[in-house]
């Protein structure tokens, strides 16, 4: 079976710092891996996934990922932190046998501070 | 263009009675989710059409737990005698079948809070 797991439900950065997400996986085959948005009220929104190709992911509104797979991570990062990136961030995992079941981790929360 | 909608976007019900929600998929998806997501928790499966088969209801927590989508467009969850640990939002994805893809990018709607009393 595949999960995720989120290092840190609560993480703040002052604007224009790095941000970091945590996300590592869990899985007996070769992943895909998500990073989605959610800002409130609204459905979550893909900002990158990895299926194989590039290790490195670039993806909208300047965040990118790297999968790592000696250590089973996928971390999201941002050189510059702005306002608008508060939101909810969750990390999924899928293979390619079962590719439409998505397993989600349990969200990182991103606060922003001026 | 528009994306998935769901309605109502907010439901409150009595424990015991009987919901339905509904999911408006992007025109010409073929591919529809319902996921299940509890307060600050990541979403989780609950079931998935290809068209109008239900090819997986793995994660449909119980048989009080009901999801169609007749003509492969619209669906419809529907929960029976709705408890109180049933409260969570309830969020609808659909995705484009790309056989050569592997994989399908899921477009989510806003989802429905459920909030049994």
């Amino acid at each position: 079976a595949q999960s995720v797991t989120q290092l840190g439900s609560h993480v703040s950065v002052s604007e224009g710092a790095l941000v970091l997400l945590r996300c590592n996986y869990s899985s007996s085959v070769p992943p895909y891996l998500f990073w989605y948005v959610q800002y409130p009220n609204q459905g979550l929104q893909l900002l990158l996934k990895y299926t194989s190709a590039a290790t490195l992911v670039k993806g909208i509104n300047g965040f990118e990922a790297e999968f790592k797979k000696s250590e089973t991570s996928f971390h999201l990062t941002k050189p510059s932190a702005h306002m608008s990136d508060a939101a909810e961030y969750f990390c999924a995992v899928s293979v390619w046998w079962n590719f439409n079941k998505f397993y989600f981790g349990s969200g990182t929360k991103l606060n922003v501070k001026p | 263009g528009a994306g998935v909608s769901q309605s109502p976007r907010y439901k409150v019900a009595k424990r015991g009675q009987d919901v339905a929600l509904r999911c408006d998929p992007i025109s010409g998806h073929v591919s529809l989710f319902w996921y299940q997501q509890a307060l600050g928790q990541g979403p989780e499966f609950l079931t998935y059409f290809q068209n109008e088969a239900q090819l997986d209801k793995s994660g449909l927590p119980s048989d009080r737990f009901f999801a169609e989508r007749p003509e492969g467009s619209v669906s419809t969850l529907k929960i029976q005698r709705t408890q109180q640990e049933d409260s969570a939002v309830y969020l609808c994805a659909s995705s484009p079948f790309d056989r050569d893809l592997g994989y399908n990018e899921q477009f989510f709607g806003p989802g429905t809070r459920l909030t049994v009393l």
